[in-house]
């Protein structure tokens, strides 16, 4: 079973600019989360989309969107990036709603993303 | 809010020993799960141990277990037998009734010869 996929794994942007970054569940999960890994302020959450629903959202700025298609990838955006947004970007999937958790978040590899 | 301390940013530990990794928590819940987190320098974080808050018994898994102190909010993870791969981060996590994990800022163990 092929697991979380995210694509794409290093990119440097520019401030400014914005950047979309992609994640394909593992088969069959209908949830997908995503969090932010940094030195500083460790593991984030920000956003977790259920049956191509935002199911809830982390206290991150406007700046910060996703979506989820049919077919149960997700993508998330980030326009106007700011040098604050450097990290590593991680995707987690997981068959259930992760709120009832009886089961488990399978992760990605993560994307890292440098803004300079 | 929820609120996940780990108050070890690092530990070292020989091969064949034994190390007890720190979590201690805080919510209003009485109903949550918690996690341990493994992630190996450049690999994914996968799941070593979880813990469900209205069962009395430790979680146990092969080499890892937990000793899950509900009163007191505490959650550690004891590795014995400690082996080379064991070597990475570990993360503490909180989930309730909120769809999303709380993570503690985590620990960097080293295994050594």
């Amino acid at each position: 079973k092929a697991g979380v996929t995210q694509t794409p794994r290093y990119l440097i942007k520019t401030r400014g600019q914005q950047v979309t970054l992609s994640c394909s569940p593992i088969s069959g999960h209908r949830s997908v989360s995503w969090y932010q890994q940094t030195p500083g302020q460790g593991l984030q959450f920000l956003f977790e989309y259920f049956s191509e629903t935002q199911r809830n959202k982390g206290n991150f700025p406007g700046r910060f969107s996703g979506r989820q298609f049919s077919n149960s990838r997700s993508e998330m955006n980030v326009s106007t990036l700011e040098l604050g947004d450097s990290a590593l970007y991680l995707c987690a999937s997981s068959f259930r709603l992760a709120g009832g958790l009886a089961g488990e978040l399978f992760f990605g590899e993560g994307s890292r993303l440098t803004v300079l | 809010a929820q609120t996940v301390t780990q108050s070890q940013p690092e530990m070292s530990v020989q091969e064949a020993e034994t190390v007890t990794l720190s979590c201690t928590y805080d919510t209003s819940e009485n109903n949550y799960y918690l996690f341990w987190y493994k992630q190996p320098p450049s690999r994914q974080m996968i799941l070593v141990i979880r813990q469900e808050a209205y069962k009395q018994q430790n979680a146990t898994e092969n080499r890892f277990s937990v000793n899950f102190q509900k009163a007191a909010k505490s959650f550690s993870l004891k590795i014995s037998d400690s082996q080379l791969g064991d070597t990475a981060m570990y993360f503490c996590a909180f989930a309730g009734t909120a769809s999303k994990l709380t993570f503690g800022t985590g620990t960097r163990l080293q295994v050594t010869l």
